[in-house]
This record gives C-alpha cells, structure tokens and sequence, in this order.
C-alpha cells in the first residue's frame, strides 16, 4: 500500500519570502505520478505541481518548484516570492500510473502568509 | 460544463436518514471520482467510475454506501441511515480518460449528521 507524509501541520512566512513544504511517500512502484494540491476555504482541490517519476527534472510552474528525490521517497514544494493569495492547505498526493488512477493524498499543511 | 458541478453545496441531517449528493462533471470525461475529506484531514478514495460501472469501489466504508452513474455523465452517491461519523466534505473529481494523471475536483458537498 503506498502511503503519503506531510510532517509538517502548520506553517507561516512573510509575503515575498520563499517557502517549502515537506512531504515523503512509501511505494514499491516504478511509476508513477506526484503532485501538490492546494486547497483554499472554498474546499475545491486545484491542482499546483505534477511530477512525473520517470523524469529526472524536476518540475517548475511560475513560483512553483518540486525537489523531486527519487531513491529518498521526498518530494518537497518550494513557494518563491510568496504571495497573499497562497494562503490554503496544500496537500502532497501519490498516483500509480497504471489502473484507476487513485490519489493517495497526505495529511496537509497549512501555509499562511502573512503581510 | 465549465467545472465540476457538485450539490448540494452543504447538507444537515439528521442520524438515521437517508442522504443523495450529485456530482455533474466536466463535459466528457469518462472517469469519475467520489472522495471523502474528514476534519483536518487529507482526502480518501471512496469510488471510481469509468463510464457507467464502477471500476474500483474498494474505498466504500460499508454497505450503507452506494453510488451510481447510470449515464456515463452525472453520479450520485448514497448514504443509507447516516452517522455522525459520516459528517465530512464530500468531493467529487473527474477526468478525461485512464492514465492521464488528470484530475479536476468540484467544491466539495459538506454533509453533518447531527
């Protein structure tokens, strides 16, 4: 069974500072898929980050940037120039790529930034 | 339509009765997800749908929860004689087809049992 840690409960940074979250998964598949969910009080899931196992690189979208360790299981979050707007829980999942596509999801951190 | 769909927004019940929440997804994705979201916690699997059967239904907690999606396009899921230990966010997902690693999720329906 494949399970997803968030160690981290909550967090707080100033705006404009660079924040990252933790989060560490258990798998004895080859491939598959990570990603960083956020979700702000409207309850919606919006999708921040995906990461592909089989790719080296790690991805970047705008402020957004994975540290992807493979062989370490980690797969943290880095938030650059944080903004007002980042403010929600943001949760780490876990996909195999094959069969139904089930998300295993962590626990949640949630990232408050301050002005 | 734009996004998926999800009613009722927020439900109350009361222990003992019977409860449906509808989930409308995205025009034309063939897989559909029902998750439940617990109090500060992450969401859990609950049922897959790839068309009209359910592909995957091994996160259903009991019998007392059901789900259907007679069309292949909107889903309903079915809770028979609620808890309280059923009162969490409901959130329903869809996707445009197997091994995409796509998924868009609606707002969730919150449902207390009282």
């Amino acid at each position: 069974a494949q399970t997803v840690t968030q160690s981290q409960p909550e967090m707080s940074v100033q705006e404009a500072e660079t924040v990252t979250l933790s989060c560490t998964y258990d798998t004895s598949e080859n491939n598959y898929y990570l990603f960083w969910y956020k979700q702000p009080p409207s309850r919606q899931m919006i999708l921040v980050i995906r990461q592909e196992a089989y790719k080296q690189q790690n991805a970047t979208e705008n402020r957004f940037s994975v540290n992807f360790q493979k062989a370490a299981k980690s797969f943290s979050l880095k938030i650059s120039d944080s903004q007002l707007g980042d403010t929600a829980m943001y949760f780490c999942a876990f996909m195999i790529i094959q069969g139904a596509q089930k998300l295993v999801f962590g626990q949640g951190t949630r990232l408050t930034i301050n002005p | 339509g734009a996004g998926v769909s999800q009613t009722p927004s927020n439900k109350v019940t009361e222990k003992g009765k019977y409860v449906e929440l509808r989930c409308d997804p995205i025009s034309g994705h063939t897989a559909l997800y029902w998750y439940r979201q617990s109090l500060g916690q992450g969401p859990e699997f609950l049922i897959y749908f790839q068309g009209t059967g359910a592909a995957d239904d091994s996160g259903l907690p009991n019998d007392r929860f059901f789900a259907v999606r007679p069309e292949g396009s909107v889903s309903t899921l079915k809770i028979q004689r609620t808890e309280r230990g059923d009162s969490a966010v409901y959130l329903c997902a869809s996707s445009p087809g197997a091994n995409t690693g796509e998924l868009f999720f609606g707002e969730g329906s919150r449902l207390t049992v009282l």
